[in-house]
């Protein structure tokens, strides 16, 4: 959606690294999140905050971090304790409770 | 966490054919939500069901909640190409959405 930025586009990650994906959003919203999505199985929540300086963990936030110093900004990190990270990454936004969600563009992360 | 089921996971239609996708969950849901990803894109917004039994249309989609808040379905009239990609239910539990696994929809033409 117009307003979420993703980025890279294309993330490679050599084993032992850890890498970073960027999301910027526009949209004054307050809540951002961070979802993976593998063929077959939907999208998982792994990182959300509902404001600033405050995030909580998804269903599958291990090997992952993530920080909320901005409101327009929430960076996800991929640690090397993350053993299978090839997935397509997406950063949504929304104005709160039962809003409709808003997404990125994604980043699609490989292990080389 | 909440589970939602969606059903089937994939489908293919002869373009003009209709379509059908169903979320069911145990539990009462406070709304659902449908979403539509095409091929290398994003999730998209599509429409937000909250009252029980309520049915909404946009143009050839047509969306139900059932009555016991527990199941929800899209259905699509007379399929064309550009309808072709992966629709997704989604539950909000208050901090937190939960997405069915989506139905893949390929449209021959």
């Amino acid at each position: 959606d117009g307003g979420i930025t993703q980025s890279p586009k294309y993330l490679f990650r050599k084993e032992g690294q850890n890498v970073t994906l960027s999301c910027e959003q526009n949209l004054n919203h307050d809540a951002m999140y961070w979802y993976r999505q593998d063929p077959g199985q939907g999208l998982r929540l792994i990182y959300y905050s509902q404001i600033v300086n405050d995030f909580q963990k998804g269903d599958i936030a291990e090997g992952y971090s993530v920080s909320r110093e901005k409101k327009e900004s929430f960076p996800l990190t991929v640690t090397s304790a993350q053993k299978n990270p090839t997935a397509f990454y997406l950063c949504a936004t929304d104005r709160g409770s039962n809003q409709p969600q808003h997404f990125g563009d994604g980043t699609r992360l490989s292990i080389l | 966490g909440q589970q939602v089921m969606q059903i089937p996971q994939y489908q293919h239609v002869q373009e003009g054919e209709d379509f059908t996708t169903y979320c069911n969950s145990s539990t009462t849901l406070s709304n659902i939500q449908w979403y539509k990803q095409r091929p290398g894109g994003h999730p998209v917004f599509l429409i937000q069901l909250v009252k029980s039994g309520e049915v909404k249309k946009q143009k050839r989609l047509t969306f139900q909640f059932g009555e016991a808040k527990k199941n929800s379905s899209l259905h699509i009239t007379a399929t064309q190409t550009t309808d072709v990609g992966t629709y997704f239910c989604a539950v909000n539990t208050g901090n937190q959405f939960y997405f069915g696994t989506g139905t893949s929809l390929t449209v021959i033409p």
